[in-house]
């Protein structure tokens, strides 16, 4: 099982950014995928998490109306779109995949994670 | 929405030690709990779910305790590669929290 996160990088307040997640290894339609963030030195933060079909999607309320998660099943690969960001998105963002193929979400594995820096 | 505290926020020990770490949630939460562990920038790794089921692969001087608000992390003989930090998460409600970390560091 393998993920890997792409397109962080530096973006001023109030832009965009669109993070991907490529899975492999695993039956990726079978199993709801995550959105977790660490701001340098600090703690883990729970962002958004999409069900196995991608018909529910939940959102911490930091993020809520801002981000979206979505996937692309035929592309195995996990999304989340950032919108009018903020100096306090800062962080690395992990992807990380359900435990097992139930809605219990206990993270594993996690993804290497991707730097957002967000400042003019 | 759940809140966790994990206590201590810092521990020091040697080598050998048996090390203990609690969380406590802010309300029920069952057996929905899960450990993390964290090394410096590596991502986490689970090591608990269900409060006490050990992940595969994971060493069994780890071992976790608890439902319902208050639970533990064990180390029963702390080695060299344990020295990291340590996440609770509660998985029985969106939006799902994490603890604020416990760093193990040598003594």
């Amino acid at each position: 099982v393998q993920l890997l996160e792409s397109g962080g990088g530096l973006v001023q307040p109030g832009g965009s950014l669109r993070l991907s997640c490529g899975a492999s290894g695993f039956t990726f339609s079978s199993y709801a995928m995550s959105w977790v963030r660490q701001a340098p030195g600090k703690g883990l933060e729970w962002v958004s998490t999409i069900s196995d079909s991608g018909g529910s999607t939940f959102y911490a309320d930091s993020v809520k109306g801002r981000f979206f998660i979505s996937r692309d099943s035929s592309k195995n690969t996990l999304f989340l779109q950032m919108n009018s960001v903020r100096a306090e998105d800062t962080a690395v963002y992990y992807c990380a995949k359900d435990r097992v193929d139930t809605p219990i979400h206990w993270f594993d594995p996690w993804g290497q994670g991707t730097l957002v820096i967000v400042s003019s | 929405d759940i809140q966790l505290t994990q206590s201590p926020s810092s521990v020091s020990a040697s080598v050998g030690d048996r090390v203990t770490i609690t969380c406590r949630a802010s309300q029920g939460i069952s057996s929905w709990l899960a450990w993390y562990q964290q090394k410096p920038g590596k991502a986490p790794k689970l090591l608990i779910y269900a409060a006490s089921s050990l992940q595969s692969g994971g060493p069994s001087r780890f071992s976790g305790s608890g439902s319902g608000t208050d639970f533990t992390l064990t180390i029963s003989s702390l080695q060299p590669e344990d020295f990291a930090t340590y996440y609770c998460q509660q998985a029985n409600s969106f939006p799902l929290t994490f603890g604020g970390g416990t760093k193990v560091e040598i003594k």
